[in-house]
């Protein structure tokens, strides 16, 4: 099975800290994202990379920057924290071509979730 | 872009009946994935249903099926014989095909809140 482990799954920042954000995935896939998910928003990309430090800006960049140094691991970095991030986030990853879909036919696997306070 | 709307924020139904979740997307693209996810309390995204669009018909997966109107660019999810089980947030989600820049992309709703009452 697919694991997409996200390190933290509860954290409380004071405003100001640098909060990392750790995401490890198992199946060599070359796209890794950070979503971040707020009640009637839904899920909002916030950075994607698909490739070993390659990063891309998803819908709401501001205020996180990321790191992939290695190709399982994508971290989400709020270099300095505000309440308006608190939020759930999301990790996933997927493999590059729809000719790797998994017999499920799903595309994109998914972590537990981090909530993180902000206060 | 694209976007993906989801008007009904909560649903509600009995146990064995039927409930149907809307779901509308905006695209300039002619080939493209949508899904239907759900995440249950323990916030674990567990994909429900997987439409082409390229294929007309509607998938079905158990209980679960989709109405697919891509001329109106509508996908809703019809849940058959609801059980307590399908108590969760179920997202709609649009990816463009992986062979374009899409890198797997996936753009979501905003959510349906199913509750299954007993």
């Amino acid at each position: 099975d697919v694991k997409v482990t996200q390190s933290s799954r509860y954290l409380v920042k004071r405003t100001g800290e640098k909060v990392f954000l750790e995401c490890v995935q198992d199946m060599d896939h070359e796209n890794m994202f950070w979503y971040r998910q707020d009640p009637g928003l839904g899920l909002r990309l916030i950075y994607f990379s698909y490739d070993v430090k390659m990063k891309e800006k998803g819908d709401i960049p501001e205020g996180y920057s990321v790191s992939r140094e290695k190709k399982e691991r994508f971290s989400l970095i709020l270099e300095s924290a505000s309440t308006n991030q608190t939020s759930m986030y999301l990790c996933a990853s997927s493999p590059l071509g729809e000719d790797r879909v998994g017999p499920s036919g799903n595309t994109i696997y998914f972590g537990e979730g981090s909530w993180l306070t902000v206060v | 872009a694209q976007t993906v709307t989801q008007s009904q924020p909560e649903m509600s139904v009995q146990e064995a009946e039927t409930v149907t979740l809307s779901c509308t997307y905006d695209t300039s693209e002619s080939n493209y994935y949508l899904f239907w996810y759900k995440q249950p309390p323990s916030r674990q995204m567990i994909l429900v249903i997987r439409q082409e669009a390229y294929k007309q018909q509607n998938a079905t997966e158990n209980r679960f099926s989709v109405n697919f109107q891509k001329a109106a660019k509508s996908f809703s999810l019809k849940i058959s014989d609801s059980q307590l089980g399908d108590t969760a947030m179920y997202f709609c989600a649009f990816i463009m095909n992986a062979g374009g820049t899409s890198y797997g992309k996936l753009t979501f709703g905003q959510g349906t809140i199913l509750t299954v009452h007993p």
